[in-house]
């Protein structure tokens, strides 16, 4: 079992660009949650998607968007991305459409930095 | 905001048993106290999670009062890659799902 997996690990982007960053959850998972973790903080909650559909959303403008696939996959995409969006992004997955208090997986995040 | 308040960091030697405690005053009827591990530029790694009195896995101890307002987690005979931060999360249920909120965490410093 591959675990969760992001692409890419690591992405240099400039100021007023977009980004788009992809998440395979654990097999079986069928929920997908983002989070957003600057230098030397806990990571922020961006959104969660089940059923293809963003079901929650944490305090991040519109300029944060996302989907969900068939498979469970989802993307994280970025507009206008401003020098304070560098960070590690983080995908997290869960079974049973988060509905049950179980344990999330991490992935091992991508390091974005916004020049 | 995170619902939860932790040290923001300790020191220990290799050996040594570490408990760190987290206050979370404002816990729920039905939230469950969930403890993360996360090492530098990874994401953070499921350690225990519990609802009440004591739960021990492989790695750590999680023991909650009966009134559930702070919980202590306990690692026995630390080693220097123990170091990390530790995050302390409770449940967050909107609609039915939970989603995690994290605070700053714990930096634990293991010294030889």
């Amino acid at each position: 079992d591959a675990g969760v997996t992001q692409s890419p690990t690591h992405l240099i982007k400039t100021r007023g660009q977009q980004v788009t960053l992809r998440c395979s959850p654990k097999s079986g998972h069928d929920t997908v949650s983002w989070y957003q973790q600057a230098l030397g903080q806990g990571p922020q909650f961006i959104f969660q998607y089940y059923e293809e559909e963003e079901r929650q959303r944490g305090n991040f403008p519109d300029r944060f968007s996302g989907h969900q696939f068939p498979n469970y996959s989802s993307e994280l995409n970025v507009n206008a991305l401003l020098l304070g969006d560098s960070a590690l992004y983080l995908c997290a997955s869960s079974p049973d459409g988060g509905f049950v208090n179980t344990e999330a997986f991490f992935g091992q995040g991508t390091r974005l930095t916004v020049v | 905001l995170a619902k939860t308040t932790q040290p923001i960091s300790m020191d220990s030697y290799e050996g040594q048993e570490v408990n760190i405690t987290c206050s979370h005053n404002n816990i729920a009827t039905n939230d469950y106290i969930t403890w993360y591990q996360q090492f530098p530029s990874q994401g953070p790694r499921f350690i225990i999670q519990g609802y009440k009195t004591k739960v021990t896995n492989e790695v750590a101890s999680l023991f909650i009062p009966a009134d559930r307002k702070s919980s202590t987690l306990s690692l026995p005979r630390v080693s220097l890659s123990d170091t990390a931060v530790y995050y302390c999360l409770v449940g967050d249920k909107v609609d039915s799902s939970y989603k995690l909120i994290f605070g700053s965490g714990t930096r634990l410093l293991v010294r030889p």
